[in-house]
C-alpha cells in the first residue's frame, strides 16, 4: 500500500508568481483535503476535495485552487503569490464512504515566497 | 468560529514523569485526533476519538474524550527521550457542503530530557 505522496518537496518563488502542488492520494482513498502549515502554527484547512468536486472550504482567498483528477491525486495552484504563502503545505487523504475518520498526512512541500 | 486550544504550548519534562496535556474546542463535535509531528516531518496520526468517554492508549500515550466539556487530555506516562516531538489535537469539523474536515490546535512542544 503506497501513502501519500507530494511533489515537490521544496519550492522557492518570489511575490506575484503562481506555484503549482501536488499530491497523490493513498492507494484506495478518494478525498483529499489541503493544509498550510505556517511556521510554529497548527496546519489550517484550505479545501477538500472529494469525487473532483470542490467540498468544503477554509478561510483562503480565490487565488487558491484546486483540481483533482479520476486517479484522485489532486493539485493546488496559489496565483500572485505573496511573502505569507511561505509555510509548509500539507496534503491528506481518506477514503469517504467507509466511515473510516482518519486522515492520512504527506510529507509536505515546504514553499518560500521571497 | 470554532477554535482550538491547546495548553502547553511548551513542556520540558524529565524521563520517567508523568504529564498531560489538555485540549479544549468551542463548539460541539464529536470527533477529535491527535497527531505527532517530528521536526520538518509530516504528521503522523496517534489517536481518533469518536465519542463521549472515549479512551486510547498506545505505549506510553494516552488519550480521552469529554465532549461535554469539550475537552480532551493526552496522558504521556514515564516519559523517554523518543517522545519529543510535536503534539497537535485536532477537532472535526463540517463546513457547510463538506463531509468535515480538521481544525487544529497551535501544537505542543515536547522535549524530554535525560
Amino acid at each position: 500500500e503506497t501513502g501519500v505522496t507530494q511533489s515537490p518537496t521544496h519550492l522557492i518563488k518570489t511575490r506575484g508568481q503562481q506555484v503549482t502542488l501536488r499530491c497523490s492520494s493513498q492507494s484506495g482513498h478518494n478525498t483529499v483535503s489541503w493544509y498550510q502549515q505556517a511556521l510554529g502554527q497548527g496546519p489550517q484547512f484550505i479545501f477538500q476535495y472529494y469525487r473532483e468536486e470542490e467540498n468544503g472550504r477554509g478561510n483562503f482567498p480565490p487565488r487558491f485552487s484546486g483540481l483533482q483528477f479520476p486517479n484522485y491525486s489532486s493539485e493546488l495552484n496559489v496565483n500572485a503569490l505573496e511573502l505569507d504563502d511561505s509555510a509548509l503545505y500539507l496534503c491528506a487523504s481518506r477514503d469517504l464512504g467507509t466511515g473510516q475518520e482518519t486522515q492520512y498526512f504527506g510529507p509536505g512541500t515546504r514553499l518560500l515566497v521571497l | 468560529e470554532l477554535k482550538v486550544e491547546q495548553n502547553p504550548l511548551f513542556l520540558s519534562m524529565q524521563e520517567g514523569k508523568n504529564y498531560t496535556i489538555y485540549c479544549n474546542y468551542s463548539t460541539t463535535s464529536d470527533r477529535l485526533y491527535w497527531y505527532r509531528q517530528d521536526p520538518g516531518k509530516s504528521l503522523e496520526s496517534l489517536f481518533v476519538l469518536l465519542s463521549n468517554g472515549a479512551v486510547k492508549q498506545e505505549g506510553r500515550l494516552m488519550a480521552s474524550l469529554d465532549t461535554k466539556a469539550r475537552l480532551s487530555t493526552l496522558h504521556i506516562t514515564a516519559a523517554v527521550h523518543d517522545l519529543s516531538a510535536t503534539y497537535f489535537c485536532a477537532v472535526g469539523f463540517t463546513p457547510k457542503g463538506s463531509q468535515g474536515n480538521l481544525i487544529f490546535g497551535k501544537g505542543t512542544k515536547l522535549s524530554v530530557k535525560p
